[in-house]
């Protein structure tokens, strides 16, 4: 089974310009997270998205949104980047359906530097 | 709010000592759910355990081992006889039904160096 996949892998991008992360989750995964990781604020929860519908929402400004299309995959977009927006974006995917059972499982990330 | 504490910010150790990382969590819920995860170098995190928090049996698998103690809100990582393969970011998570079940609330992490 292929893990989750997140493209692309790294990305310098500019102040004040936009940028779209995409995520695959794990098949048959119906939940996919965003999670921003700095060394300053360490992991922090951005959103979740489950049936192409945002069901928890972090606390992070309006810059930052995403979606979730029908077949699950998932994208990121902040807009008017600043420098702190460096950071490794990773996306977690979980069945999202039993909370007994609910594990996510990460990608690699896609670390972002805001120059 | 949920809080998650993991006080060692850095841990070294030679091979094969044993080593525990501490993990003290805060939660208003009284069903929730504990995990730990391994970042190595290449940045995805690896998911180790989850454990409910109404199962209080201590897990062990292989090398690793978990103590849940929910009188003192901890869950500690062991892992015995550590190897230089073990070096890596090791990372508490809690997760519940006011946050959402698959919204999980991470401690700093600790980075465990484990040196030959």
């Amino acid at each position: 089974k292929a893990g989750v996949t997140q493209t692309p892998r790294y990305l310098i991008k500019t102040r004040g310009q936009q940028v779209t992360l995409s995520c695959s989750p794990i098949s048959g995964h119906r939940s996919v997270s965003w999670y921003q990781q700095t060394p300053g604020q360490g992991l922090q929860f951005l959103f979740e998205y489950f049936s192409e519908t945002q069901r928890n929402k972090g606390n992070f400004p309006g810059r930052f949104s995403g979606r979730q299309f029908s077949n699950s995959r998932s994208e990121m977009n902040v807009s008017t980047l600043e420098l702190g927006d460096s950071a490794l974006y990773l996306c977690a995917s979980s069945p999202g359906v039993d909370p007994a059972n609910e594990k996510l499982f990460f990608g690699s990330g896609t670390q972002l530097s805001v120059l | 709010a949920q809080k998650v504490t993991q006080a060692q910010t850095e841990i070294s150790v030679v091979e094969k000592e044993d080593v525990t990382l501490d993990c003290v969590y805060e939660t208003r819920d009284t069903t929730y759910y504990l995990f730990w995860y391994k970042q190595p170098p290449s940045g995805e995190l690896v998911f180790l355990i989850r454990r409910n928090s109404f199962d209080e049996q201590n897990e062990i698998s292989g090398r690793y081992s978990w103590n849940f103690q929910k009188s003192t809100s901890s869950f500690n990582f062991t892992i015995t006889a550590s190897q230089v393969v073990d070096s890596a970011v090791y990372f508490c998570a809690l997760s519940g039904p006011r946050s959402g079940y698959s919204t999980l609330t991470f401690g700093k992490g600790t980075m465990l160096l484990v040196s030959p």
